[in-house]
C-alpha cells in the first residue's frame, strides 16, 4: 500500500522561510493527487491551507504558498511567525474515491 | 457561516458500535460530499468514508466491512456507524465537508469528538 511521506519534525527561526515536503512511499506526488495542506495547532480541528497543489483557502495569509517540486508537493512559509508552529498534514486523493493523509510535520518556530 | 458539529457517545464498549451523528448549521448539506475522518491519540488523520447527499457512499478499504456513513437530509445531518469496535478505534472523529467545485479535499472541519474504546 503506498504510503504518504513527510518530514516528521522542522523547525524554522521566525521571520524565515521553512519549506514542508509530501512525497509518496512509490511513485511521484503530481497536480493529480490534488494535494491539500491542513494545519493542525495544538488541540484544534485541522485547518484548510492549500489546495489542489497550489490554491490557497479564503482567508489563509500570503505567507502560506504550495507548489509541486519535481516529484513532491510542497507547503512554502516565508516570513514564519510565533502561531505558526502546528502540525502540518498533506493530504492526497488517491483516485477511486480514496483519500490518504501523511503522518504530519512538527513545525517549531524558535 | 456554514458549521459542523460532532454528537455522540464518548464512551463505547470493546466489541459494541461506535454511532457519531455530525449536525451541519449555517448551510445546507445538499450538494457536498461528507466525509469522517479520525486522529488515533498521538496519531495522523485517516480518512474513514463519506456520503453523498444524494446518499451514495464510499468508505476506506481498511474499514469498508465494519463502517457505515448514512445523511438525513430533511434534518441537515450526517452519520457513522462503525461495528465490533476495539480499541484500536478510540480516536478523536472529525465530520469534514468536501469542497464544492473540486470534491478532492476537505474544506471544512467540525471541532472534533473525542471516543474511547473501553469496558
Amino acid at each position: 500500500q503506498t504510503m504518504v511521506t513527510q518530514e516528521p519534525s522542522l523547525s524554522v527561526s521566525p521571520g524565515g522561510t521553512v519549506t514542508l515536503t509530501c512525497g509518496l512511499s512509490s511513485g511521484s506526488v503530481s497536480f493529480n493527487y490534488y494535494p491539500t495542506w491542513y494545519q493542525q495547532a495544538p488541540g484544534q480541528a485541522p485547518r484548510t491551507l492549500i489546495f489542489s497543489a497550489d490554491t490557497r483557502s479564503v482567508g489563509v495569509p500570503a505567507r502560506f504558498s504550495g507548489s509541486i517540486l519535481g516529484n513532491t508537493a510542497a507547503l512554502t512559509i516565508t516570513g514564519a511567525q510565533a502561531d505558526d508552529e502546528s502540525v502540518y498534514y498533506c493530504g492526497l486523493y488517491m483516485g477511486n474515491d480514496i483519500w490518504v493523509f501523511g503522518g504530519g510535520t512538527k513545525l517549531t518556530v524558535l | 457561516q456554514v458549521q459542523l458539529q460532532e454528537s455522540g457517545p464518548g464512551l463505547v464498549k470493546p466489541s459494541e458500535t461506535l454511532s457519531l451523528t455530525c449536525t451541519v448549521s449555517g448551510g445546507s448539506i445538499s450538494g457536498y460530499h461528507w466525509s469522517w475522518i479520525r486522529q488515533s491519540p498521538g496519531k495522523g488523520l485517516e480518512w474513514i468514508g463519506y456520503v453523498y447527499h444524494s446518499g451514495s457512499t464510499k468508505y476506506n478499504p481498511s474499514l469498508k466491512n465494519r463502517v457505515t456513513v448514512s445523511v438525513d437530509t430533511s434534518k441537515n445531518q450526517f452519520s457513522l456507524r462503525l461495528t465490533s469496535v476495539t480499541a484500536a478505534d478510540t480516536a478523536v472523529y472529525y465530520c469534514a465537508r468536501h469542497g464544492f467545485a473540486s470534491y478532492w479535499y476537505f474544506d471544512l472541519w467540525g471541532r472534533g469528538t473525542l471516543v474511547t474504546v473501553s469496558s
